[in-house]
């Protein structure tokens, strides 16, 4: 059964500083790894996805990495800004239950200007 | 609309009343999905579809139902509603499954069971 973890759950840094999220999971038998931001109270935006044989995509200032043999994956945002405050969330498509997404819990960031 | 909609938006519910949330999607897409979210739990799969016709179980599906008679909606429903399905509900779809796709989300229903 396919499990995704994320750590740390919570942090917080100043503007402008880089930042890394992290995100394991335990099934390397994956589809693809998404990474979504969600606001407080609202729904999932995505972010980035990486196929299961590619090895990073980036989008601006957001780069995520995917290692399927040690079953992490990485966000790196750069330059950090307030705007960037929300929970991120990183999921698995696995063969389980229709391919469905298998979420972690989150890590929720706070940029203070 | 190009993406999911989902009704209604938020609801108030008194227990042991019967509820359908409703999902709607316009991107032909195969693959369609329910989560809930809760505070310290995340999101869990209560109940997905692989195509029109074909509906499966999640992690959590117990007191919910779904049906799938075309491609287009996936209805969930709550046959007698407990205070502890109060949480806030996400339909998801994407092209087909086990592809390299990305997965659209709708904007959540948020229920409350009092």
């Amino acid at each position: 059964k396919q499990e995704v973890t994320q750590i740390p759950a919570a942090l917080s840094v100043p503007e402008g500083e880089n930042l890394v999220l992290n995100c394991s999971f335990t099934d390397s038998a994956i589809y693809n790894l998404q990474w979504f931001r969600q606001d407080p109270g609202k729904g999932l935006t995505s972010l980035l996805l990486i196929q299961s044989s590619q090895r990073e995509q980036t989008s601006g200032r957001l780069n995520a990495s995917l290692d399927k043999s040690s079953g992490r994956s990485t966000l790196y945002i750069a330059a950090s800004q307030p705007g960037d405050s929300a929970t991120y969330l990183c999921a698995a498509a696995t063969n389980q239950a229709g391919t469905a997404l298998i979420f972690g819990k989150g890590t929720t960031l706070s940029v203070s200007s | 609309i190009a993406g999911i909609t989902q009704a209604p938006t938020s609801q108030i519910l008194a227990a042991g009343r019967r509820m359908t949330l409703r999902c709607t999607q316009d991107m032909r897409h195969n693959a369609m999905y329910w989560y809930r979210q809760d505070l310290g739990l995340g999101l869990r799969l209560i109940h997905y579809s692989n195509t029109a016709g074909t509906t499966g179980k999640g992690e959590v599906p117990d007191g919910y139902s779904v049906s799938r008679a075309n491609t287009d909606d996936f209805p969930l429903t709550l046959a007698s509603a407990v205070p502890s399905q109060t949480s806030v509900y996400f339909c998801a779809s994407t092209r087909t499954g086990g592809s390299n796709y990305g997965y659209t989300f709708g904007s959540g229903t948020r229920l409350t069971v009092v």
